[in-house]
């Protein structure tokens, strides 16, 4: 099992482009999720998804887009690149029965937007 | 507003030292606690709680909840250079909106 995969690893963006960070699992898990990480302020949760054609916001969802068509992958869109988008973003997966349980994480995307 | 809070925000110890890392959390629906390590790269699990007074341990790391009081350590014994990290608390809700995560712990492990 690959795990959690997450493409690209590095990206540099110019103020106003848009890009899609691409996130894949081969564990059939229903939940699928992505936080950024800034220094200082811990990983914060951007959108989650709960299985295929359902997504919902997490708690810093603006400037962002997610869909979920399949349930192993789920794309983050970046609409209109920002500097204060500028971090470290993870994908995550985890299982859902009855509950949350332990998220497998990607390896991480680094943007930097200029 | 749901919080999670870890202490301390950074640590410094010598190699074959002790350490004891606290989180504490105020959320509404709490369902279990989980402990991650992050070197550089992606967190890595390393233990899930949920029941208050049982104590999960793996090797030199062990950890324990108290429901009661809200509250979570991370006990690291005899550590090593290789345990230096940061180390992430984070809490589930009764829901599925995700894990709320503390500012995490980075410990220094110095030879």
């Amino acid at each position: 099992n690959a795990g959690v995969t997450q493409t690209p690893k590095f990206q540099v963006l110019k103020t106003g482009q848009s890009m899609t960070l691409q996130c894949a699992q081969d564990m059939n898990h229903e939940y699928m999720s992505w936080y950024r990480q800034d220094p200082g302020m811990g990983l914060r949760l951007i959108h989650y998804s709960v299985g295929a054609g359902i997504t919902d916001q997490g708690e810093v969802p603006n400037g962002y887009n997610v869909s979920r068509s399949t349930t192993e992958d789920f794309p983050l869109r970046l609409l209109s690149a920002a500097p204060s988008q500028t971090s470290v973003y993870f994908c995550a997966s985890s299982y859902l029965a009855g509950g949350l349980y332990e998220q497998y994480f990607g390896p991480g995307t680094r943007l930097t937007v200029t | 507003e749901d919080k999670v809070v870890q202490s301390p925000l950074s640590l410094v110890v010598h190699e074959g030292d002790t350490v004891t890392l606290n989180c504490s959390y105020e959320v509404t629906n709490f369902r279990s606690l989980l402990w991650y390590k992050q070197e550089k790269k992606a967190p890595t699990f390393l233990f899930m709680l949920t029941s208050s007074g049982i104590e999960k341990k793996s090797g030199r790391l062990s950890s324990i909840l108290d429901k009661k009081e809200l509250f979570s350590i991370l006990n690291i014994t005899a550590t090593q250079t290789g345990d230096s990290a940061v180390y992430l608390c984070a809490v589930i809700r009764g829901g599925a909106d995700g894990l709320t995560f503390g500012k995490g712990t980075h410990l220094i492990i110095q030879p």
